[in-house]
C-alpha cells in the first residue's frame, strides 16, 4: 500500500457550488480523520470516523459539511452551497485502532496529499 | 484558544549544525506528542513523538524533548541537512487522539 490518498488534488470551484472530496485511506487503518489548513495555520480538526462510524465532529463542521465512510474504507467529504471562507486545503489522515476501544488511543496518524479547495 | 503555540515563524540553520525547534502547550491534559514535516503541496509527514511519560525520544538525527512542568516540547535535528528544509508542525492529543496542530516553523538549512 502506497499511503492515504485523496481525489481531487486541486478543486476551484463557484461560490454557491456543492463540492465533494474523496480520502481513501492505508487498507489496514480503520480510524479516518479529516482536518482543514488555511493559509498560515496549521491542519485543524474537522471530524473522524472509527469503521463507518462518525464519533466527533468539530464546530468548525457547520450544516454545510458533510462526511461519510459508508462501508468503513473510503471517505468522502462534501461541501454544500460553498463560501470563500471554505478556500483552504483539506487533509485526511489515518491509523489503526489496535485496542478497538472508540475514542481510545491509536497509532500514528498519517496523512494524505491533501485536496487544495479555491471558491471563487 | 491556541493550546498548542509555536512562537517561532521561521528559523535559518547551517547546513551541518543543530536545529532547535520550539513547542508550547497549555492544556495539561495532553498526553501524546508529535512532530510533522509538510513540504509545500503535500500532506504532513510524520517525524517522531513523545509520550507524556517520557522526556525524551530520539530517532535518527531526530531527537524530542519534553518538559511537562514548563509545557515545553523542542525537536532537534543534528546534523541539519538542505532537505530537512520545509514546515514543521507540533501536534498534541489526548483521549479521543484528534490531532491539536501548532503554526507550524519553517526551517530553512543553507549550505
Amino acid at each position: 500500500d502506497t499511503g492515504v490518498s485523496q481525489d481531487p488534488r486541486h478543486k476551484i470551484t463557484k461560490r454557491g457550488q456543492n463540492v465533494t472530496f474523496r480520502c481513501d485511506p492505508i487498507s489496514e487503518h480503520n480510524r479516518l480523520y479529516w482536518y482543514r489548513q488555511t493559509l498560515g495555520q496549521g491542519p485543524e480538526f474537522l471530524t473522524y470516523f472509527q469503521n463507518e462510524a462518525q464519533l466527533e465532529k468539530s464546530r468548525l463542521l457547520s450544516d454545510r459539511f458533510s462526511a461519510e465512510r459508508p462501508k468503513g474504507s473510503f471517505s468522502t467529504l462534501e461541501i454544500q452551497r460553498t463560501e470563500q471562507g471554505d478556500s483552504a486545503m483539506y487533509l485526511c489522515a489515518s491509523s489503526f485502532d489496535r485496542w478497538g476501544l472508540a475514542g481510545g488511543p491509536t497509532d500514528t496518524q498519517y496523512f494524505g496529499p491533501g485536496t487544495r479547495l479555491t471558491v471563487l | 484558544d491556541q493550546q498548542v503555540k509555536q512562537n517561532s515563524p521561521s528559523l535559518s540553520v547551517q547546513e551541518g549544525r543543530i536545529s532547535i525547534l520550539n513547542c508550547d502547550y497549555t492544556n495539561s491534559m495532553f498526553d501524546y506528542f508529535l512532530w510533522y514535516k509538510k513540504y509545500p503541496a503535500e500532506g504532513p509527514t510524520f517525524l517522531i513523538s513523545i509520550s507524556s511519560i517520557k522526556d525524551k525520544n530520539e530517532d535518527g538525527r531526530f531527537t524530542v524533548f519534553l518538559n511537562k512542568s514548563a509545557k515545553h516540547l523542542s525537536l532537534h535535528i543534528v546534523p541539519s541537512q538542505p532537505g530537512d528544509s520545509a514546515v514543521y508542525f507540533c501536534a498534541a492529543m489526548f483521549n479521543t487522539d484528534k490531532l491539536i496542530f501548532g503554526t507550524g516553523t519553517r526551517l530553512q538549512v543553507f549550505p
